[in-house]
């Protein structure tokens, strides 16, 4: 079974501009989350989603990062305007139905590169 | 508040020893799940193991094995006889509050090196 997909692997781009990063989760999982990971702060929740609904977006460090799931299959996480320090992997992570706590399941993450 | 720490930042072994990878973590929750995840050098998040507040057995899984007490709050990982490829970041986690959230609280990772 395909696991989550991520897009693009790498992204490199100048200051200034936006970043579009899009996940694919499992199929029949209904949990989405997106991830940040930087060696200064570790592996940080920015937002996750239950049901196509965004549930805690507490993580999302400023009005520049918007995130969207449209439908069950897709989600974006969207950086307008880009900054240096955005610099980090972005994680996206599906969980299955089937009752609270379920594990996570990590996609291979995009390397974001903001020069 | 909810939080785990795994104190261990770096640990290097000659391959074939047993390696215990500490993880201590706080929560008021009765109700939580505590899980292992390896971040190998190519940098995907791998799941490893789940383990329910409420069930204290311990799990062998091959070479891995963890052991959970709630009197210490500890969830630590052994691996067994160590092998190159078990060389990663391995890292910790708590969900806690049932009902109220699904976020997953992550230590700040181990990182285990096995040399030959």
């Amino acid at each position: 079974d395909a696991g989550v997909i991520q897009s693009p692997r790498h992204e490199v781009t100048e200051m200034g501009q936006e970043v579009t990063l899009r996940c694919k989760p499992i199929s029949g999982h209904n949990s989405l989350f997106w991830y940040r990971q930087t060696m200064m702060r570790g592996l940080e929740l920015l937002i996750y989603f239950n049901n196509n609904v965004p549930i805690d977006d507490s993580g999302m460090p400023e009005d520049r990062f918007s995130a969207k799931m449209p439908n069950a299959s897709f989600s974006t996480l969207k950086i307008q305007p880009s900054e240096p320090r955005d610099s980090a992997v972005y994680f996206c992570a599906s969980s299955p139905t089937g009752g609270w706590g379920q594990p996570q399941h990590f996609g291979d993450g995009t390397r974001l590169s903001i020069l | 508040a909810q939080k785990v720490t795994q104190a261990q930042t770096e640990i290097s072994v000659v391959e074939k020893e047993d390696v215990t990878l500490d993880c201590v973590y706080e929560t008021r929750d009765t109700t939580y799940y505590l899980f292992w995840y390896k971040q190998p050098p190519s940098g995907e998040l791998v799941f490893l193991i789940r383990r329910n507040s409420f069930d204290e057995q311990n799990e062998i899984s091959g070479r891995y094995s963890w052991n959970f007490q709630k009197s210490t709050s500890s969830f630590n990982f052994t691996i067994t006889a160590s092998q190159v490829v078990d060389s990663a970041v391995y890292f910790c986690a708590l969900i806690s509050g049932k009902g109220n959230t699904d976020k997953l609280i992550f230590g700040t990772g181990t990182r285990l090196q096995v040399f030959p």
